[in-house]
Order: C-alpha cells, then sequence, then structure tokens
C-alpha cells in the first residue's frame, strides 16, 4: 500500500542545534512532495514543496529539504533552530498515479528548549 | 485572496445533535478535501472532491458522516447523530491542478461532543 513514514514521532533539541527530520515513501513513478508546519493551535501550512529540477528545495524560515529518489525520502533540514520552530511537522506526497490524493505522515513534534 | 474559510471556528454540542460544519475552499481551486485530526489519530483524510464530485470517501468513518459539495464555492460536512468521538478539528482545503496540487489549509473547525 502507498504510504509515507516520518520515523520521529518526537524531537526535542535546544536553540541553535541542527534540525533534520526523516521522510520516507512507498510510491513508484513522479511524486510531487510537500512539508507542512502546524504551529500550536493552528492550521497547517506549507513549509515548502518538491515538483521536479534541483532535489535540493529551499522554504521558508531556513528550511530546506533534499529529495533523494533513489532512497525515496525527502528529509527536512535546518541548520540552527530557533525556539519558535516548535510544532508539529508534516511530510505529504502526491503521486500521479493517485488522482491528486494527497497523503500525509502522521507528523513529528518538534520542541525546542530555550 | 481570502484563504480556504471554515465555519464555525469552535462548536461544543450535546451527544446525539446534528453538526454541520462549511467550507468555501479558494476561488478557482478544483479539489476540496475534509480532514479530520486528533491526538489519537493524527491526520485523517475523510473525503475529497473533484469538480464538485466526490472522488474517496473512504476515509468517512461511517454513516453517520456526510459531506456535500453543490457547488464549487461550497461544502459541508454533517455528522448525525454526533457522538464524544467525533470531538476532533476538522480542517478543509482546497487545490488546484494546475498548481502543481499544492494544498492549503482553512484555520479548521474545533468540536467538541459532551
Amino acid at each position: 500500500a502507498q504510504s509515507v513514514s516520518q520515523h520521529n514521532h518526537h524531537v526535542i533539541l535546544s536553540e541553535a542545534a541542527s534540525l533534520e527530520l526523516g521522510c520516507n515513501y512507498s510510491y513508484g513513478g513522479t511524486v510531487n512532495l510537500f512539508w507542512y508546519v502546524q504551529y500550536p493551535g493552528q492550521h497547517l501550512q506549507l513549509l515548502l514543496k518538491y515538483f521536479s529540477g534541483d532535489p535540493l528545495v529551499k522554504g521558508i524560515k531556513g528550511f530546506e529539504a533534499e529529495f533523494i529518489k533513489s532512497k525515496f525520502s525527502f528529509n527536512l533540514r535546518k541548520p540552527s533552530v530557533q525556539w519558535s520552530d516548535t510544532a508539529e511537522y508534516f511530510c505529504a506526497v502526491i503521486s500521479y498515479s493517485s488522482a491528486s490524493k494527497i497523503i500525509f505522515g502522521s507528523g513529528t513534534r518538534l520542541s525546542i528548549r530555550p | 485572496d481570502a484563504g480556504v474559510i471554515q465555519s464555525p471556528r469552535h462548536e461544543v454540542t450535546e451527544m446525539g445533535q446534528e453538526v454541520t460544519l462549511r467550507c468555501k475552499p479558494i476561488s478557482g481551486h478544483d479539489y476540496l478535501f475534509w480532514y479530520r485530526q486528533t491526538m489519537m489519530r493524527g491526520l485523517e483524510l475523510l473525503i475529497y472532491f473533484n469538480n464538485n464530485v466526490p472522488i474517496d470517501d473512504s476515509g468517512m468513518p461511517e454513516d453517520r458522516f456526510s459531506a456535500k459539495m453543490p457547488n464549487a464555492s461550497f461544502s459541508t460536512l454533517k455528522i448525525q447523530p454526533s457522538e464524544p468521538r467525533d470531538s476532533a478539528v476538522y480542517f478543509c482545503a482546497s487545490s488546484e491542478q494546475g498548481s502543481g496540487n499544492t494544498i492549503y489549509f482553512g484555520e479548521g473547525s474545533w468540536l467538541t461532543v459532551v
């Protein structure tokens, strides 16, 4: 079955630490990849997306993600986190064979210690 | 653009009552999605529409849930009768095929059934 896996359920970091959140998917063929962020009490907002071209995608607030097709991965990174990055992060995938049905991972809760 | 608009933002209702959640997608978007988010189950896709037609309702939990999209600018999600386990945040989202399927979320309807 098609799926998106986020292996880290809860990550706790100190400010200025580097961040990497894992995301793996099981689709074959052409995919669009997304990271969404949900700040406490708010709705999901787009952080960055990959459609084609350069596999290293830069998003808002200093986040970036790298698409590695051979590993079916789209990991999210940030070199130095801030307290305001405390949120839940969702990886999502659309396969062109799935009639635009976007599938979300289970989310990773990021807590930043000030 | 006003974004995806949902109402009500918050609702508290008694078990057995009918609940109707409303959504106005972004103008021009041809896909509309209803998601439910809970601590236990995370983000779940309930149903989605393309050009006002339901495409996949396999995520609708049971017959108490129904969704309609009478026109391109309005959709409803109805729960009748409501139960305490329906308490959740219900998100409506929309996307446009031509923009690479980026999904934009509304701010959610926070439902509490007592």
